[in-house]
């Protein structure tokens, strides 16, 4: 079976610009999270998404935001970037497991503003 | 608000044992895990633990629960140089994770 696919896997991106990464999760998976992580820092969760309704939303800006489509694949959208936008962003897809994540992440998109 | 520690750095020779120690204030998960970051990769599962067990031993991988202190351990028996990677512990219950521990493996 295929693991969690993110789309593309770099990308080098102007002050200014916006940009959309995208995330397919593992076949049966409904649940889809995203994270920013600076270079020595740990993941900071950015958005969770179940059944195609957001289901929580870290501490971040109106300019990021993202949604969920019927096949459960998942769109992270962030307008006007920044030059602290340059991280690498990672897609987990989990099983509920009533409550807890067992979550399996992508490779993730490396994005660099400059 | 909830919040996941750990020691950033920890350095062992291979054949060795290493712990990597975890402290978590969430106490509402029903599992915690651990998940293994190598360079420039996303995060893979290494293992989990259910909040009403002391202890599960994986092969090589030994994981040690103090729910009463919040405090989790991953212990990994004869440590090799792959095992180099940084590792994060993350309540279930938590889209959490705090800054993850850099495990190097010297030979």
């Amino acid at each position: 079976d295929a693991g969690v696919t993110q789309s593309p896997t770099h990308l080098i991106k102007t002050r200014g610009q916006h940009v959309t990464l995208r995330c397919s999760p593992i076949s049966g998976h409904k649940s889809v999270s995203w994270y920013q992580q600076v270079l020595g820092q740990g993941p900071q969760f950015i958005f969770q998404y179940y059944e195609k309704e957001e289901r929580g939303r870290g501490n971040f800006p109106d300019r990021f935001s993202a949604r969920q489509f019927p096949n459960y694949s998942s769109e992270l959208n962030v307008n006007a970037l920044l030059l602290g936008d340059s991280a690498l962003y990672l897609c987990a897809s989990s099983l509920d497991r009533g409550g807890d994540y067992e979550q399996y992440f992508g490779p993730g998109t490396r994005l660099t503003v400059t | 608000g909830e919040d996941v520690e750990q020691s950033l750095f920890l350095s062992v020779r291979e054949g060795d044992s290493s712990v990597i120690n975890c402290t978590y204030t969430d106490s509402s998960s029903t599992y915690l895990y651990w998940y293994k970051q190598e360079p420039g990769a996303g995060l893979q599962l290494l293992t989990y633990i259910f909040s009403n067990m002391d202890m599960k031993q994986d092969q090589r991988l030994t994981v040690l629960l103090n729910k009463k202190d919040k405090h989790l351990s991953l212990r990994i028996a004869d440590t090799q140089t792959g095992d180099s990677a940084i590792y994060f512990c993350a309540p279930g219950g938590k889209l959490i994770f705090g800054q993850g521990t850099e495990l190097s493996v010297k030979p």
